[in-house]
């Protein structure tokens, strides 16, 4: 069946480092690939998303492009703030389904 | 636009209890879904309705129950709770982009249930 791996964390940065946070999938045929993000106390909001592959999703200074030949979706970001602290997670939707499929969220903590 | 809603925000049960949360959205989106958060496990998939009236099994749905009798409301039902499953349960609803390839899923604050 359909998985995603991502980087465990917590993922520790001082204020404007570079973010990297990596994520792989597998899945059959073509599916669509996001990252959510949950601030503390909240629920999942879309960050980004590609539906196709050498698609790049961006929003908010993030991005990720749609890797097919290494299957991956890896998300970046040149300058995080301590308002990016949060829990991110990468998930996938297989081709004609409307659930997703999550990673195991990957946490990070920036500090001034 | 209230968007997708969850009730109650909290809840504690003791085992063998039965309750029901409940979920609404008002975007008129024809798929609705449960996951429930476990630390270290990401969200994962309790069950799924991709209209009224039809509804599946996810990936953990031993222990809830679940029907979809209007297009706006999908209750999550525990018939008789136990320890395994304390947990955060969010209900998201969503509809279809680029074709049939791409679901955007809006989500709710989520429910923090403990049973004891």
């Amino acid at each position: 069946g359909d998985s995603v791996t991502q980087m465990e964390g917590p993922v520790t940065l001082s204020e404007e480092a570079f973010l990297t946070i990596n994520c792989t999938y597998t899945a059959t045929g073509y599916p669509s690939l996001f990252w959510y993000v949950q601030y503390p106390g909240e629920g999942l909001q879309l960050l980004l998303k590609a539906t196709k592959a050498d698609d790049k999703g961006s929003n908010k200074g993030f991005e990720a492009t749609y890797r097919k030949e290494t299957t991956s979706f890896h998300l970046e970001k040149g300058s995080v703030q301590v308002s990016d602290s949060a829990v991110y997670f990468c998930a996938l939707s297989g081709r004609g389904y409307s659930t997703l499929t999550f990673g195991k969220g990957t946490m990070l903590l920036v500090s001034p | 636009n209230a968007g997708v809603t969850q009730t109650p925000k909290f809840q504690v049960l003791k085992t063998g209890q039965s309750m029901t949360l409940q979920c609404a959205q008002d975007m008129n989106h024809e798929y609705m879904s449960w996951y429930r958060q476990d630390p270290g496990m990401g969200l994962r998939l309790i069950h799924y309705s991709v209209g009224a009236g039809i509804t599946d099994q996810g990936e953990v749905p031993n222990g809830y129950n679940v029907s979809r009798s209007t297009t706006e409301d999908f209750p999550l039902r525990l018939l008789s709770a136990a320890p395994s499953q304390t947990s955060v349960y969010f209900c998201a609803s969503s509809y279809s982009t680029a074709g049939a390839n791409s679901y955007e899923q809006y989500f709710g604050p989520g429910t923090r249930l403990t049973v004891t």
